[in-house]
């Protein structure tokens, strides 16, 4: 069974520095899509940004970018220049295909002024 | 992508009452879902809501628990039958688009308490 792991439960960060949140997940599959979701305490999820696994290019999105390594099944989240309104939980996610999505526990981002 | 309407977005009910909470999308879409996220926690897949058949549940979750209805393509709904404070949770609806089918998009969520 697929599953995805996020070690880091909290992260902080100081305005304008960069944090990287870590993901592994364990799946057989080859081809499979990564998410990374948002949920600040407004509690709506947020897409960040996606990952096509057969794409060897990491997928970035503004100030978020990913650092995609197959092999070692490893989907880390960089926001670089962090600002007070990323403050939130993030949730690593995993599936194949149209299949359901699985998340990871999250990670508590706090960003400091 | 998708906007996506729950309401109510909180409530607190007594335990043995029943809660219905609503999802209205903007366009139609292809698959629609509801979540539960217990306190400090991930989210956990309920059930898929069919349009115009029963719905899809995930290991641990039974109908008679937790009925789902889905009219048409733009509605559904997530009742949470005979409560008690186990029950306490977010609960989201998702959908997915047919032009982007492989990406969640998620309403504001219910809290629901339980007394």
């Amino acid at each position: 069974a697929q599953t995805v792991t996020q070690s880091q439960p909290e992260m902080s960060v100081q305005e304008a520095e960069t944090v990287t949140l870590s993901c592994t997940y364990d799946t057989s599959e080859s081809d499979y899509y990564l998410f990374w979701y948002k949920q600040p305490p407004s509690r709506q999820m947020i897409l960040v940004i996606r990952q096509e696994a057969y794409k060897q290019q990491n997928a970035t999105e503004n100030r978020f970018s990913v650092n995609f390594q197959k092999a070692a099944k490893s989907f880390s989240l960089k926001i670089s220049d962090s600002q007070l309104g990323d403050a939130a939980m993030y949730f690593c996610a995993y599936r194949r295909n149209t299949d359901k999505l699985i998340f990871g526990t999250g990670t508590r981002l706090q960003v400091f002024p | 992508s998708a906007v996506i309407s729950q309401k109510p977005s909180r409530d607190i009910c007594q335990r043995g009452t029943s809660l219905t909470i609503q999802c209205q999308v903007d366009s139609q879409v292809t698959m629609m879902f509801w979540y539960r996220q217990q306190p400090g926690q991930s989210l956990t897949l309920i059930a898929t809501a069919n349009q115009g058949s029963e719905a899809t549940y995930e290991s641990g979750f039974v109908i008679d628990k937790f009925p789902i209805s889905r009219p048409n393509l733009t509605f559904s709904t997530l009742t949470v039958s005979n409560m008690s404070p186990e029950d306490s949770s977010i609960y989201l609806c998702s959908v997915e688009t047919p032009a982007r089918n492989t990406e969640a998009f998620f309403g504001q969520g219910t809290r629901l308490t339980v007394v």
